[in-house]
């Protein structure tokens, strides 16, 4: 069964840079053919998209956040990270890592696997 | 960038009871939408993709429908672990979701 943990830093200043990285277990992050994707949640707000990467490299950015966000993979490391700069009080959320499970009947490309989340605080 | 309105915000209701919650997309975005269960402290849940196409391990009281701009999720007969926040979800041009629906107990 493929897990997906995120870890951050808990803690940012406003206008430095929020790394998060998002270790996937179980299965290979080159053996999808979906796209692995982060998607975040303010305190009591609803659900935002970030940002979603396929294995091949190719992204996509929510248009709001295209300037500041970057998505990548580390292969080596299994790992799916994004990076925020310049980062606000309005940045500060729950940061889910979400994927599609392999072998699933669904064919197309939709979040059926989601981590537990880590809260990012943004504040000095 | 496509939005998605769901309604309404709130949605009471009481066990045994029906319920249809509402997404409108701002352009279509054909049969390329999802709904999600999310509750208090947890990640979100697929439910529904592709409009009609349950997840699996999702119960036949949910079910989907629509086509183009107007969706509604179904849940036949409301059962206590039913009532949270749902979210609607487009992938038909990038990601949006909804602002959510709260099913609360009356």
């Amino acid at each position: 069964q493929v897990q997906l943990q995120e870890s951050g830093p808990g803690l940012v200043k406003p206008s430095e840079t929020l790394s998060l990285t998002c270790n996937v277990s179980g299965d290979s992050i080159t053996n999808s053919n979906c796209y692995w994707g982060w998607v975040r949640q303010s305190p009591g707000k609803g659900l935002e998209w970030i940002a979603n990467i396929y294995s091949g490299g190719t992204t996509q950015y929510n248009p709001s956040l295209k300037s500041r966000v970057t998505i990548f993979l580390d292969k080596l490391k299994n790992q799916v990270s994004l990076k925020l700069t310049s980062v606000t009080a309005e940045d500060t959320a729950v940061y889910y890592c979400a994927s599609r499970l392999p072998g699933t009947v669904m064919t197309s490309c939709y979040f059926d696997n989601w981590g537990q989340g880590t809260l990012v605080t943004v504040s000095s | 960038e496509i939005v998605l309105t769901q309604s309404p915000a709130t949605l009471p209701l009481s066990p045994g009871e029906g319920a249809t919650l509402s997404c409108r997309a701002s352009q279509s975005v054909s049969s390329y939408l999802a709904w999600y269960q999310q509750k208090p402290g947890q990640s979100p849940r697929l439910l529904i993709y592709d409009t009609g196409n349950r997840a699996p391990g999702i119960p036949a009281r949910f079910s989907g429908s629509g086509s183009g701009t107007d969706f509604n999720l179904t849940i036949s007969s409301l059962e206590p672990e039913d009532f949270a926040v749902y979210y609607c979800q487009q992938r038909r041009n990038g990601i949006t979701f909804g602002q959510g629906t709260r099913l609360e107990i009356k």
